[in-house]
């Protein structure tokens, strides 16, 4: 079946630096989502790509969808301490369900 | 507040006790998804419902795990005799109908299977 791997799985960063996590999917992907889940919490909704080569910006993040459509990645500019927690990657087939990363926790000391 | 809530938020029970969870997605979404989710992983995905149909449940599944959404409301899963392996947290997610659209999550259910 599908399998989605991320990588690094944690990331320790002095504020400030930049951080990138990359996403890799086993099939081609109809879209890909991003998610962040901070520390006791539940994963919340980033952003989503759907074309090849996609990018987009929120702000300091930047997240690109590759032209084959199996992988992307996520770029933190300058991370700040509120950045911290763990981002996943969610890649959704055709077929209705999301298959999530096992995501990348990161870690900002001030 | 995601408008996702879950109930109850912990469950504590012994191995071999039936428990079943509720969710109650945000109202005018018609898709409703259950994921697993273990420390250091990404949630995994058991089943998934468009209105009251169940469209799709993950092979990892076993028989003890069953899920409902009766109205194509609310939804129910049900973990008949459990076991020490379902300990995780259990996560409901919404969503409009169409792929393109993001994934509200619940707050999720903590099992403790003893």
């Amino acid at each position: 079946g599908q399998q989605v791997m991320q990588i690094p799985q944690y990331q320790h960063v002095q504020e400030g630096e930049d951080f990138t996590t990359y996403c890799n999917s086993s099939t081609t992907l109809s879209n890909i989502q991003w998610y962040k889940q901070r520390p006791g919490g539940h994963p919340v909704f980033l952003i989503q790509l759907v074309k090849s080569g996609e990018v987009k910006k929120q702000k300091r993040l930047t997240f690109q969808f590759g032209e084959a459509k199996k992988n992307s990645s996520l770029h933190i500019t300058a991370t700040q301490t509120t950045d911290v927690g763990t981002y996943f990657c969610a890649g959704k087939t055709n077929a209705g369900k999301s298959t999530f990363g096992d995501g990348t926790t990161l870690t900002v000391k001030p | 507040d995601t408008g996702v809530s879950q109930d109850p938020r912990h469950k504590i029970t012994k191995r071999g006790q039936n428990v079943t969870f509720r969710c109650d997605p945000i109202s005018e979404h018609n898709r409703l998804y259950w994921y697993r989710q273990t420390l250091g992983q990404g949630p995994e995905f058991l089943t998934y419902f468009q209105n009251e149909a169940q469209l799709e449940k993950s092979r990892l599944l076993s028989d003890r795990f069953s899920a409902e959404r009766p109205k194509g409301s609310f939804s129910t899963l049900e973990i008949q005799r459990t076991e020490q392996g379902d300990s995780a947290m259990y996560l409901c997610a919404s969503s409009l109908v169409d792929s393109v659209y993001e994934q509200f999550f619940g707050p999720g259910t903590r099992l403790t299977v003893l």
